[in-house]
């Protein structure tokens, strides 16, 4: 079975400096890998995902991500926030080739202040 | 084009009453979506719906039942509701169940049960 670990809850960040959102997974199988954002009483919106290919897939708002398959880990980074990027951010899974639905992270609130 | 929407936005229960969680998307996918979001736990699967007249139960079916009424809508249903069913539940569609698939989401209805 999948699973994906969002090590950091919550992550304050000032105004224009970088942030990375941590996020593992666990799968015995090749995987695909996604970044949702949700936006304060919105629901989830895709920011980025990676299927196959170059490792590095970047957003049109300015974050990246970067798949490592030896670390398993898919991390969000950019790098000068704004105070429009606060938001909750969720990882997500699912298993490559397969109709697996999405295992989601708990989520990290990424807070960006003044 | 509205994507997907949700009614109702807020709801209050008292223990064992029922209600329907209504959803409607207007891109003409096949596939559709019921999740509960929790404090801490991300998002979890309810139940999910491949194509128009089908339906499979996901990571947390129990207490809960749907409809997959025609392609754009997909309802859940609370037979008696429980205060464990306080939650914030989130509806999204795709366009087909494939583990690449990018899902959109509705606003959520946020629920809550005395």
């Amino acid at each position: 079975a999948q699973s994906v670990t969002q090590l950091d809850s919550q992550v304050p960040v000032f105004e224009e400096a970088p942030v990375e959102l941590r996020c593992n997974y666990s799968s015995s199988v090749s995987v695909y890998l996604f970044w949702y954002v949700q936006y304060p009483n919105q629901g989830l919106q895709l920011l980025l995902k990676y299927l196959s290919g170059s490792t590095l897939v970047e957003s049109i708002n300015g974050f990246e991500a970067e798949f490592n398959k030896s670390q398993t880990s898919f991390h969000l980074r950019k790098p000068s926030v704004h105070i429009s990027d606060t938001a909750e951010y969720f990882c997500a899974v699912s298993e490559a080739g397969s109709a697996r639905q999405l295992t989601f992270g708990s989520g990290t609130q990424l807070t960006v202040l003044p | 084009n509205a994507g997907v929407t949700q009614t109702p936005k807020f709801q209050v229960l008292k223990t064992g009453q029922s209600m329907t969680l209504q959803c409607a998307q207007d891109m003409n996918h096949n596939s559709m979506y019921w999740y509960r979001q929790d404090p801490g736990m991300g998002l979890r699967l309810i139940y999910y719906s491949a194509s128009e007249g089908t339906t499979d139960k996901g990571e947390v079916p129990n207490g809960y039942n749907v409809s997959r009424l025609n392609k754009r809508e997909f309802s859940l249903r609370l037979e008696s509701a429980a205060p464990s069913q306080t939650s914030v539940y989130f509806c999204a569609s795709s366009d087909a169940l494939g583990a690449k698939d990018t899902q959109y989401f509705g606003p959520g209805t946020r629920l809550t049960v005395l």
